[in-house]
């Protein structure tokens, strides 16, 4: 079965310092991985998603990812955080390789930058 | 263009009662899936529709129901409400080309209260 796990509830870091959210998978098969983002009282918005190729993925608002395989990890990253980026973020990986699947989530990690 | 619109945004309901929920894709996306967000359980896939028909769900009772319309706008449903039904129902609409590129974006959500 497709999983992933986020290792942490809470990540903090300052403004202006590159933040790191982890993510790590277990698929069976290629991995197609998504990092989505909600803000208060919001929906998921989608940040960026990991399909082939390059193992750096650059998403919107300055964000990316990194998938390396051999730790089975997907982390997101940033080089410079902004107050304005806290919110919760969650790693998802897609199960099902047909037309119709469905998204695996991780359980969320809370980013708090702090001015 | 337009994001996923979801109606209503907040409801109350009591123990019992019946809600219907409902949202509209993004224009041209024929694909919505449903999910449930709680504190407790975090994001759970409920169902799936394409082309009117139900392509996949998740493990939930048969008190969740949904459908789709022509117009690929979706409802789902929930009866007997229970306390434990109190959630962010988050719906999501995808091109569906039956490409692994395929992305899920998601609307506001409606925010269901039970009492």
């Amino acid at each position: 079965a497709q999983s992933v796990a986020q290792p942490e509830d809470q990540v903090n870091v300052a403004e202006g310092n590159p933040l790191t959210v982890k993510c790590t998978y277990s698929v069976s098969g290629n991995p197609y991985l998504f990092w989505y983002v909600q803000y208060p009282n919001r929906g998921l918005q989608f940040l960026l998603k990991y399909i082939t190729g390059d193992n750096l993925v650059k998403g919107s608002y300055g964000f990316e990812a990194e998938f390396n395989k051999s730790q089975t990890s997907f982390h997101l990253k940033k080089p410079s955080a902004l107050v304005s980026d806290s919110a919760l973020y969650f790693c998802a990986v897609r199960d099902g390789m047909d037309s119709s699947y469905k998204l695996i989530f991780g359980s969320g990690t809370r980013l708090l930058v702090r001015p | 263009k337009a994001g996923v619109t979801q109606t209503p945004r907040y409801l109350i309901k009591t123990r019992g009662q019946q809600v219907t929920l409902s949202c509209s894709p993004i224009s041209g996306h024929r694909s919505v899936s449903w999910y449930q967000q709680t504190p407790g359980q975090g994001l759970q896939f409920l169902f799936e529709y394409f082309s009117e028909t139900q392509r996949n769900k998740g493990n939930f009772p048969g008190r969740f129901s949904g459908r789709q319309f022509s117009n690929s706008r979706s409802e789902m449903n929930v009866s007997t409400l229970e306390l434990g039904d109190s959630a962010l129902y988050l719906c999501a609409s995808s091109l569906d080309r039956g490409l692994s590129t395929d992305t899920q974006y998601f609307g506001p959500g409606t925010r269901l209260t039970v009492l």
